[in-house]
């Protein structure tokens, strides 16, 4: 069964701090995401990555960083939050072009709330 | 450019009654469409797919329909139960190289018992 979690599960930070929000798979999959679900936008991608040492800006990258060290880890970093960056992050992996396969598996959400 | 399109936010329906999800999408590549179902406190999960290989899609008893003349895919289930209450958002992959989903806004089925 495909893996993928997440840490924290919920964070609450001040604005201007910095906050690091980490995700796990064990699909073995090469591409990661990092997206961010807000009530009337649903789920919007900040930045995703096809294998280790690659980031790419998704369409809403302003003010976050990636890293992805590994094929497993895929990190997503706010270097100043802000109270704009309140939101639920979701981070996937997947294999594009799979057939069946080819779907996102999700994890279970960090809620962040900046105060 | 690509997008995808969700008109309906919320849809109330009663236990049994029939359901209709619209979705509409712009793209120039051969699509694959999804429709995912999120439940309350989970993250989204594939419901089903289709290619422009064929035309349908069908998963627990939920139906997708896609029609490359109108560049539209539509959710649909017969009679719907309590524990349908999600949201369920319309997605789509330019093409079979593409990395990106696309999702839609997303919408709030809430099915009363």
């Amino acid at each position: 069964e495909a893996a993928v979690t997440q840490s924290p599960r919920n964070k609450v930070a001040v604005t201007g701090g910095k906050v690091t929000l980490s995700c796990n798979q064990t699909n073995n999959h090469n591409n990661m995401y990092w997206y961010r679900q807000d009530t009337g936008h649903g789920l919007r991608l900040i930045h995703y990555s096809y294998g280790a040492g690659s980031t790419e800006k998704g369409d809403i990258p302003d003010g976050y960083k990636a890293s992805r060290p590994s094929q497993e880890n895929f990190s997503l970093i706010l270097e100043l939050a802000t109270p704009s960056q309140t939101s639920v992050y979701f981070c996937a992996s997947g294999v594009p072009g799979q057939g069946a396969g080819d779907t996102q598996y999700f994890g279970p959400g960090t809620r962040l709330l900046v105060l | 450019g690509d997008s995808v399109i969700q008109m309906q936010g919320q849809v109330t329906l009663s236990e049994n009654d029939f359901l209709f999800i619209n979705c509409t999408y712009s793209t120039t590549g051969y699509p694959t469409l999804f429709w995912y179902v999120q439940y309350s406190g989970e993250g989204p999960q594939l419901l089903l797919q289709v290619t422009t290989a064929n035309n349908k899609g069908s998963s627990r008893g939920f139906e997708a329909t896609y029609d490359k003349g109108t560049t539209s895919f539509h959710l649909q289930k017969t009679s719907v139960q309590e524990i349908d209450s999600a949201v369920y958002y319309c997605a789509m992959r330019r093409d079979t190289n593409a990395y990106k989903v696309i999702f839609g806004k997303g919408t709030h089925l809430h099915v009363l018992p």
